[in-house]
Parts: C-alpha cells; structure tokens; sequence
C-alpha cells in the first residue's frame, strides 16, 4: 500500500530566508510524487511533480522539489520566501496506475 | 493543463433539503473525481466518474447520499442529498490530464458547504 507523510503541521519562515516543506512517501513500485498549493478559500493549484529523470524538479512560482530514493523523501524547496507564500501545501504519491493519495497537508507561514 | 469551475461557489442550506454542484472543465477528459474537503484538512475522495459508465465510489460513500452524473467528457454534477450539519465541508472537482503514468491532477476552485 501507498501513503505520504508531511511531518510537520506548521513551517514558519522569515521573507527572504529559505524554506523547506518535508515530504516522506511509501510506495511498492516507482514513484509518481506531486506537490499541490492551498491558498485561502481557493482549491489546490498543481506545483510540481516528479516521474523519472533528474531529481531536482522545477515548478511554478519558483519552487523547487528534490526527490531521494535512499530516503523516500520529496521535500519542497524554495532559497528565498516571499509573504505570498503563506498558505497550505500537500505533497502527492501516486503508485503506477493506482489513486493519487494526498498528505496531511503543512501550513506555511511566512513573516515579513 | 485544464481549467475547471464549479458552480454554486458557496452555499448554506437547510438540513433534509440537497444540493447539486457542478464541475465543467474547458477540455474534454476521461477521468473526473469528486473530492471532499474540511477547512484546513487534507482531501477525502468520494468518488470516481467516467463519461459512459456509473460512477465508482470509496468507502463510506454511497451513491443514495452523492449521486453523481457524468453526462459527457467536460461536464459533472456531484448532490448532496438529504443533508446534515456533517456534511458542511468544501467538495472539490478534479481531472486527469496527460498521457498513462504522467497523469496529473487539476482542482477545480471548490464549493463551500454549509448546512444549519
């Protein structure tokens, strides 16, 4: 069976600083991992994903994912958070030709 | 990439009475899923619906209370019927788009769901 953990419920950052939004999948075949963004009273925008090749994968609004098969893991990156940022992010794991299965989702705060 | 919208964007209503929401997307697409959603919480799927055939639905869902229609590739209606305060939640459309094992998953902008 497939799941997706995001550890944390809460990521709080200063504008300007770096972010990074943790990931951790469980899958028994490849990988399909997908980061979506939550802002307030809007449903989920797509980010990002990863499917095969490089492990670093480039998406919108300058974020970034790194994806590490030795430690299951896609975490959300970006070097230099902006306010607009602020909102709810949730990584996606998808097993082959099996349901998409979200996490739990990780609010991000960013502070001027 | 695919642009959806779903009607009403909001409602409140009344317990016993039901509600039809609807999800059109701009492109035509096999696969539709209906999802349901608590303020802040992560996505429970309801239920799958391709054009053509009944819908399949996830546990704890049943088709009396979500009746789904999928009249053709662009196009679905999720009721919620008979309501209760339990059911006030935010209830999202989604598509599939792209080729086998590349698919992704676009959101439509969700409709909010309070029942008093």
């Amino acid at each position: 069976a497939q799941s997706v953990a995001q550890p944390e419920d809460q990521v709080n950052v200063a504008e300007g600083n770096p972010l990074t939004v943790k990931c951790t999948y469980s899958v028994s075949g490849n990988p399909y991992l997908f980061w979506y963004v939550q802002y307030p009273n809007r449903g989920l925008q797509f980010l990002l994903k990863y499917i095969t090749g490089d492990n670093l994968v480039k998406g919108s609004y300058g974020f970034e994912a790194e994806f590490n098969k030795s430690q299951t893991s896609f975490h959300l990156k970006k070097p230099s958070a902006l306010v607009s940022d602020s909102a709810l992010y949730f990584c996606a794991v998808r097993d082959g030709a099996s349901k998409i299965i979200f996490g739990s989702g990780t609010r991000l705060s960013i502070r001027p | 990439s695919a642009v959806i919208s779903q009607k009403p964007s909001r409602d409140i209503c009344q317990r016993g009475t039901s509600l039809t929401i609807q999800c059109q997307v701009d492109s035509q697409v096999t696969m539709m899923f209906w999802y349901r959603q608590q303020p802040g919480q992560s996505l429970t799927l309801i239920a799958t619906a391709n054009q053509g055939s009944e819908a399949t639905y996830e546990s704890g869902f049943v088709i009396d209370k979500f009746p789904i229609s999928r009249p053709n590739l662009t196009f679905s209606t999720l009721t919620v019927s008979n309501m209760s305060p339990e059911d006030s939640s935010i209830y999202l459309c989604s598509v599939e788009v792209g080729g086998f094992l590349t698919e992704t998953q676009y959101f439509g902008p969700g409709t909010r769901l309070l029942v008093l």
